[in-house]
């Protein structure tokens, strides 16, 4: 079975720094995707991490540890546009689609 | 704009009702899935589709009809639906790579936003 873990809600200020974690139970694992999904819209693609370590791509940083069964997304600078719900899902080894976490609720206030 | 529309984008249906949801990807991609998106529950998979085959089923209720005619598009037939079935519809698609574990992202619509009455 599977079973990812992810907190709720968290609220930050505009300018600062957040991590948001995922915790995760996969047999078959096979890599670590995050999605960011503003309301009413489509979940878009922001990482994915198949081996250990930090992945960067501009204001956002994927982390991951296999061993762990633990990732987090770090979120710099943050901007009031990044108000939104954060998706970690997983890929398994001989499943075609991924499983998600319930998703993290980010609010950016001034 | 990920190149996966649907329609509608808003729905209101009463329970003896039958409708019909609409994906087309324009990503080339081989691979098309429905989720259900209920409010503070993770994204449930529905339906998985690899070269217009369904290869996924994931104990949907037979309410709940898919349609692949080409790689292209995606149907998600409605009839007899209960309340607890509004959600927001989400449709996706992918690359998949055929006989390897290799895992491609994951392209997502809009979503229908579905309400049973």
């Amino acid at each position: 079975g599977q079973n990812i873990d992810q907190p709720t809600e968290m609220t930050a200020t505009e300018g600062a720094i957040v991590q948001i974690n995922c915790t995760y139970q996969t047999s078959g694992f096979n890599g670590l995707f995050w999605y960011q999904q503003h309301a009413g819209e489509a979940p878009t693609f922001l990482s994915y991490n198949v081996l250990d370590g930090l992945e960067e791509k501009g204001r956002f940083s994927s982390f991951l540890s296999r061993s762990k069964g633990y990732s987090y997304l770090l979120l710099k600078e943050l901007q009031m546009k990044d108000s939104a719900s954060y998706l970690c899902a997983v890929s398994a080894r001989g499943r075609r689609a991924l499983t998600f976490g319930s998703g993290t609720r980010l609010q950016v206030q001034p | 704009e990920t190149g996966v529309t649907q329609t509608p984008r808003h729905l209101v249906m009463g329970m003896t009702n039958k409708k019909s949801l609409k994906c087309e990807q324009h990503l080339g991609h081989n691979a098309m899935y429905w989720y259900k998106q209920s409010a503070k529950k993770p994204l449930e998979l529905m339906f998985v589709y690899s070269l217009e085959e369904r290869v996924e089923n994931n104990s949907v209720p037979s309410r709940f009809s898919p349609e692949c005619p080409n790689s292209s598009h995606l149907f998600l037939h409605l009839h007899t639906l209960q309340p607890e079935d509004s959600a927001l519809y989400l449709c996706a698609s992918s690359q998949a790579i055929h006989g390897t574990d290799s895992y491609n992202e994951q392209f997502f619509g809009p979503g229908t936003r579905l309400t049973v009455l």
